[in-house]
């Protein structure tokens, strides 16, 4: 069985200020990776995934996330954030060639202020 | 984009009736729907995967019979809480998977807040 660990529940953040959010996961056979954001009483929205190749990957708003095998992690990073980047950020993991189960860690909470 | 609508977004109920979500691919057909519960500042939770025409299959610990899932057509799955208690309540969100999907994305609905009182 996979899983996934964020071990922040909570990141504040100064506006223009870089941000990571940490991710590690844990399974036995290869893994597609994902972040996900949700913002108050909405669903997910898709940031990023690593499925294969570059281990860099770039997202939607800014972010981009590195997949490290050896370090079992994919963290979110984002150079500048803003205001609007106030969120829940959700790390996910699949099993490749599971159905698309996905399993989630249980969340950052990150909060830009001014 | 692939878009999943979810309603109703929020529902208070009684306790003891049952309450149906539904949760449908606009521009896609999704062959896949999942189901997941969250509870507040936590994670979400998968509680069963349905195929179209096909039974849904549960995440153990599921109850099959108090959340009834039904996934009719390529467009529309629904979720049925069936004699709701206030420990039901919690966010529900569905997500599908286009059946040509072989980038593993899911489209998640925007979720249905459901009270019982």
């Amino acid at each position: 069985a996979q899983s996934v660990t964020q071990l922040d529940s909570q990141v504040p953040v100064f506006e223009e200020a870089p941000v990571e959010l940490r991710c590690n996961y844990s399974s036995s056979v290869s893994v597609y990776l994902f972040w996900y954001v949700q913002y108050p009483n909405q669903g997910l929205q898709l940031l990023l995934k690593y499925l294969s190749g570059s281990t860099l990957v770039k997202g939607i708003n800014g972010f981009e996330a590195e997949f490290n095998k050896s370090q079992t992690s994919f963290h979110l990073r984002k150079p500048s954030v803003h205001i609007s980047d106030t969120a829940e950020y959700f790390c996910a993991v699949s099993v490749a060639g599971g159905g698309n189960k996905l399993t989630f860690g249980t969340g950052t909470q990150l909060k830009v202020e001014l | 984009g692939a878009v999943v609508s979810q309603h109703p977004s929020r529902v208070i109920c009684k306790s003891g009736t049952s309450v149906k979500i539904e949760c449908r691919s606009l521009d896609f057909q999704a062959t896949t729907m999942f189901w997941y519960r969250q509870f507040p500042k936590q994670s979400l939770m998968l509680m069963a995967t349905s195929n179209e025409g096909s039974k849904a299959t549960y995440e153990q610990g599921v109850e099959k019979d108090k959340f009834l899932i039904n996934h009719a057509s390529l467009t529309l799955s629904t979720l049925t809480v069936t004699s709701a208690h206030p420990e039901d309540s919690s966010f529900y969100i569905c997500s599908g998977r286009r059946g040509d999907s072989g980038a593993n994305v899911l489209t998640f609905g925007a979720g249905s807040r459901l009270t019982v009182l």
